[in-house]
């Protein structure tokens, strides 16, 4: 199974900070890899697609990058409304595998 | 709009079997994936299985002595049930769609399954 390790787990930050959460995957998965963002009682919310695609309707402060097994999620500056949990998903292969999530909280 | 939502019993009994829904508004179940997956305590998640829009299924080989996803197309529904469970399948339990070009892209709210005597 494809291992992946996203971090940190936890993250404080004040409103209009940058915010990155980083997801290393055991072996290269190309760009098969999703952005979630979770409110509690809430289904899970596609950010991101494909590593790099904004999913529609979702905010531009939200992007996506990779270099070769390292992905990253950058919230450019951060809204209320932007305090959740992340976690990223490789859908590479089967069994698709999933980072253990960072909890996003305000400073 | 996409709109997919688990029902099933809170608690089931250890050896017993674990029995869930996803009902699925908006798109029909006989075309694309339809997946389960569940959150455990500590937020581990795993990808549990899903049914085709042909009804052939694939499962993560971890669960696959003992899971089944079917379906009923007549109430656009698909199913997951997991036999002989334990306490360490107490989770939170998801069911979402993919497609050929997007995977995951809508998921249900989720169902709190708790496995306890």
């Amino acid at each position: 199974d494809i291992q992946v390790t996203q971090s940190p787990s936890s993250l404080l930050a004040s409103l209009g900070e940058r915010v990155t959460i980083t997801c290393q995957t055991s072996q290269s998965i190309r760009n098969n890899l999703n952005w979630y963002q979770q409110k509690p009682g809430q289904a899970p919310m596609l950010l991101i697609y494909y590593a790099t695609s904004l999913q529609t309707g979702m905010p531009s402060r939200f992007s996506g990058q990779y270099s070769g097994r390292s992905f990253t999620l950058t919230i450019t500056s951060l809204e209320p409304e932007d305090i959740a949990n992340y976690f990223c998903l490789q859908h590479y292969s089967a069994p698709y595998t999933f980072g253990a999530g960072t909890k996003l909280e305000l400073k | 709009e996409v709109q997919l939502q688990e029902s099933g019993p809170g608690l089931v009994k250890p050896s017993q079997s674990l029995s869930l829904t996803c009902s699925v508004t908006g798109y029909s179940i006989t075309s694309n994936y339809w997946g389960w997956i569940r959150k455990f305590p500590g937020n581990k998640m795993e990808w549990m299985g899903y049914i085709n829009y042909s009804g052939s299924t694939r499962y993560n080989p971890s669960l696959e002595s003992r899971i089944s996803i079917t379906r009923d197309t007549s109430k656009n529904q698909f199913f997951l049930q997991l036999n002989s469970v334990t306490t360490e399948d107490t989770a939170t339990y998801y069911c979402a769609r993919s497609t050929n070009y997007m995977d995951f892209d809508y998921w249900g709210q989720g169902v709190m399954v708790t496995v306890s005597s």
